[in-house]
């Protein structure tokens, strides 16, 4: 089945820096989603991305859809302390229905 | 707030219990999901159904017996079972599972479950 790799596993930052994470598969995807879960909460979807190559804002998020359709991006600038949660990103294939693959998650820390 | 409620939030059981985790989703969806996310591990499918049918089960075991008795909810009934089946159980909806469309899962909160 397909595989999605996402890196890094987790990060500690300091307040204010920028933080970057990605995923990685070796199946090409139709969709991809950025969720944050929260600790003891369900994932919560964070940007949406629909078309290789789409780059896409939400507030202080940025994520794009690699043009290879095999990998997105998000980045968070200047992190608070509420950032703090586990990051997942999730690919979905057309011809899957809606079923999605998700990466193992980047753990994010950051200090005040 | 997702629009994707679930009841309870914690469970303890025995392993001779039989319990039920509840789903319910306000968005007027008609596809239905539950996920089962253990630590360290990549969130799992376990069922997905739509329009009330089950369209995928990932070969879970059978003291996991899902329900879905209208579109807006959704049931995981639990019995027997082993403690390694401790997990957060999350339940996920979507417009529709048709495929070609690009669409978006929304997920509940999720019920921790704690096997003893």
């Amino acid at each position: 089945g397909q595989q999605l790799n996402q890196s890094p596993q987790s990060m500690f930052i300091q307040e204010g820096e920028d933080v970057s994470m990605n995923c990685t598969s070796s199946s090409i995807f139709n969709t991809w989603l950025w969720y944050k879960q929260d600790p003891g909460e369900g994932p919560v979807l964070l940007i949406a991305l629909y078309k290789a190559g789409e780059l896409t804002s939400n507030g202080r998020l940025t994520a794009q859809f690699g043009i290879t359709r095999k990998d997105s991006f998000l980045n968070i600038s200047a992190s608070r302390p509420s950032d703090v949660g586990i990051y997942f990103c999730a690919g979905q294939l057309l011809n899957a229905g809606n079923m999605l693959t998700f990466g193992g998650g980047t753990r994010l820390m950051v200090k005040p | 707030e997702t629009g994707v409620t679930q009841t309870p939030r914690h469970l303890v059981m025995g392993m001779t219990n039989k319990k039920s985790l509840k789903c319910e989703q306000h968005l007027g969806h008609n596809a239905m999901y539950w996920y089962k996310q253990s630590a360290k591990k990549p969130l799992e499918l376990m069922f997905v159904y739509s329009l009330e049918e089950r369209v995928e089960n990932n070969s879970v075991p059978s003291r996991f017996s899902p329900e879905c008795p209208n579109s807006s909810h959704l049931f995981l009934h639990l019995h027997t079972l082993q403690p390694e089946d401790s997990a957060l159980y999350l339940c996920a909806s979507s417009q529709d599972i048709v495929t070609g469309t690009q669409e978006t899962q929304y997920f509940g909160p999720g019920t921790r479950l704690l096997v003893l």
